[in-house]
């Protein structure tokens, strides 16, 4: 049962625009969220969060949005550089003291220069 | 400020044999989350380790155990390797129980069991 989804497993988006990538989740219990970046070879890196009692968070070039009646979040990245392109993963977690996450399957992105 | 750190970064197992993965946690750290990332797949939760002791477990049998040493660095083991668990594991580290902060990764330990 996945109760985390991208159901987009690639998105290519040129420079300069803006990428959307969407995460669904089923999980009412969730109440944190947390998108990480992942090049090959290197672990996941920390993008940025958002708990469920905001609806948006802002981070320079990257904003999380939070819709919890549809259970939806979606991260923005404006503008898009080429640096931008990795493997993008949605995370939540519903313990509060023990952040087991639970993961997306990921959406790779591609920015075209 | 150390970040994690996870060794071996590569390594080769026989189906049946034992292995252990290490794993150091990120300065001032005291939790530590073990994961595994199949191929294609988003990083599945196997179990947490708060100062020294087992904070919850993911859906992973007996033969996936593990440790926390008193600095909080962590080793993971898999006895009786399956084919299947041919994967990448990664380690995070986090820092207060209680707070709602990120986890921080390693860059993971690619296993591959023939």
């Amino acid at each position: 049962d996945q109760q985390v989804k991208q159901n987009s497993p690639s998105l290519s988006v040129q420079e300069g625009r803006i990428s959307i990538l969407n995460c669904d989740y089923t999980n009412s219990m969730f109440d944190y969220f947390l998108w990480y970046k992942k090049y090959p070879a290197e672990g996941p890196t920390f993008l940025i969060s958002i708990s469920s009692i905001k609806d948006k968070n802002e981070d320079g070039r990257f904003t999380v949005f939070l819709n919890k009646s549809a259970k939806h979040l979606s991260l923005h990245i404006v503008p898009s550089q080429p640096g931008d392109s990795a493997v993008y993963f949605c995370a939540a977690s519903a313990d509060f003291g023990n952040e087991k996450l639970t993961f997306g399957t990921g959406t790779r992105l591609t920015i075209i220069p | 400020e150390t970040g994690v750190t996870q060794s071996p970064t590569h390594l080769i197992k026989t189906r049946g044999q034992q292995v252990t993965l290490r794993c150091s946690s990120q300065s001032g750290h005291n939790t530590v989350s073990w994961y595994q990332q199949a191929l294609g797949q988003g990083p599945q939760f196997i179990f947490q380790y708060y100062r020294e002791e087992e904070n919850g477990r993911g859906n992973f049998p007996p033969r996936f155990s593990g440790l926390q040493f008193p600095n909080y660095s962590s080793e993971l083991n898999v006895n009786a390797l399956e084919l299947d668990d041919s994967a990448l594991y990664l380690c995070a580290s986090s820092g207060l129980q209680g707070a709602r902060t990120e986890a921080f990764f390693g860059q993971g330990t690619r296993l591959t069991v023939v």
